[in-house]
């Protein structure tokens, strides 16, 4: 079974529709993450979380939330979404400094395709 | 701010062929370096690490060397597979900056 689970695979919704995406992991991990691939532009970070009680806005925040309901879940929601949200989306892990040294390895779900008409 | 440049794709090579995929960075301290690769249909893996000057990560028959003189941490590889075929991301890791190259997607020919 995968560490890291996301749901859904794909999804295509309107504009103005509100969308979650959910993230699950299983690697004990305290340190989550929220990307958006598009083409030729790499992976951008969104919002990430070092533990249940703390989350944090990343590079293109704007337009997203998050909720980190537990250790192994953190969701990502589109409030109201728009065409040019249509991408690729990547949940992430990594262990925290109490626990790894080898804290900034991170471990990616196989992503989750957005498409917003 | 902290930035990763990648030489743009795609690259396409024959089996076997020497494969370097360049990738420079500017970071304000001394972050880790990243290759990720992601195959299609999955999400990205990570390849090899480096985390100070003079590091060498190796993985998979692949290589790249941390140079901080030159902020570079160039992917190398002396005969490529099939099976390497890839999108190849370089990237950078500095406190809490979390900085992906645009990806270079790599094709090789039987």
């Amino acid at each position: 079974d995968a560490d890291v689970t996301q749901t859904p695979r794909n999804r295509i919704t309107k504009t103005g529709k509100r969308i979650m995406l959910e993230c699950s992991q299983t690697k004990g991990h305290d340190r989550m993450y929220w990307y958006r691939q598009d083409p030729g532009l790499g992976l951008r970070l969104i919002y990430y979380s070092f533990d249940v009680k703390d989350i944090n806005k990343g590079e293109i925040s704007d337009g997203y939330s998050v909720s980190r309901q537990a250790q192994a879940k953190f969701s990502l929601s589109l409030e109201s979404a728009i065409p040019n949200q249509t991408a690729l989306y990547f949940c992430a892990t990594s262990d925290s400094p109490e626990v790894s040294p080898y804290t900034d390895t991170q471990y990616f779900g196989p992503g989750t395709r957005l498409t917003v008409l | 701010g902290n930035s990763v440049t990648q030489m743009e794709g795609p690259v396409t090579l024959s089996e076997e062929a020497f494969l370097t995929i360049n990738c420079t960075y500017t970071a304000t301290g001394y972050p880790s370096l990243f290759w990720y690769v992601q195959y299609p249909g999955e999400g990205l893996q990570l390849l090899l690490k480096a985390t100070k000057a003079d590091d060498k990560g190796s993985n998979k028959g692949f290589e790249a060397t941390y140079r901080k003189e030159t902020t570079s941490f160039h992917l190398e590889k002396g005969s490529v597979q099939v099976s390497d075929s890839a999108v190849y991301f370089c990237a950078l890791i500095y406190g809490q900056n979390f900085v992906f190259g645009p990806g270079t997607r790599l094709s090789v020919l039987p």
